[in-house]
């Protein structure tokens, strides 16, 4: 198993392009969810779904888009970046609903909007 | 005010020392609750889970307190390859995991 993958692992954007970090995972799990991590703040929701077809905001949604067509991937969407969405973004799978299940982190990518 | 909250640190620990902090969240609804361990510019790596009656695994014991609402993590005999952040993590009845800022653990020789 390859576990949770993330692509890419570095990207520069320009502010007002738009891009999309894929996350897949062979884990046939349920929950994935997306993450960015900044200096001082911690680990913060920003999408998560609980099955293909589901998903539902976070604690910091606005700027990004989600979708889960397939329980193996869960891509997120930049619209149009701005400087404010640089950060390091991780994406997690589990299963079943998280509930004494280890989530299981991609190894991140680390995005930076000029 | 964030859901879950933890003292950021840095806990600087003697080599051999004892160290334990806290984590206190507000959703009272909380059901499950986690100790992550986070390397520098790594991924979060789930160090263990944390149950009603407390547990431990190895030099690490993890304490629940429904009550006050908080979780604690103790490590005892730092090692040095214990220097790390510790983020707490809850989840809620959907598996919705949130986390605390983490805290930093820096153990010295």
């Amino acid at each position: 198993n390859a576990g949770v993958t993330q692509t890419p692992k570095f990207q520069v954007l320009k502010t007002g392009q738009s891009m999309t970090l894929q996350c897949a995972q062979d884990m046939n799990h349920e929950y994935m969810s997306w993450y960015r991590q900044d200096p001082g703040m911690g680990l913060r929701l920003i999408h998560y779904s609980v099955g293909a077809g589901i998903t539902d905001q976070g604690e910091v949604p606005n700027g990004y888009n989600v979708s889960r067509s397939t329980t193996e991937d869960f891509p997120l969407r930049l619209l149009s970046a701005a400087p404010s969405q640089t950060s390091v973004y991780f994406c997690a799978s589990s299963s079943p609903r998280g509930t004494e299940e280890t989530q299981y982190f991609g190894p991140g990518t680390r995005l930076l909007v000029l | 005010r964030k859901e879950v909250e933890q003292d950021p640190g840095p806990f600087n620990v003697p080599e051999g020392a004892t160290v334990a902090f806290n984590c206190t969240y507000s959703n009272s609804a909380s059901q499950s609750f986690f100790w992550y361990r986070q390397d520098c510019r790594k991924e979060p790596k789930l160090l263990m889970s944390v149950y009603s009656s407390g547990n431990e695994d190895g030099r690490f014991t993890a304490q629940l307190n429904r009550a006050s609402q908080y979780i604690s993590l103790l490590i005892r005999d730092s090692k040095l390859s214990d220097s790390a952040t510790y983020l707490c993590g809850t989840t809620d009845s959907w598996g919705k995991l949130q986390f605390g800022a983490g805290t930093q653990v820096v153990v010295t020789p």
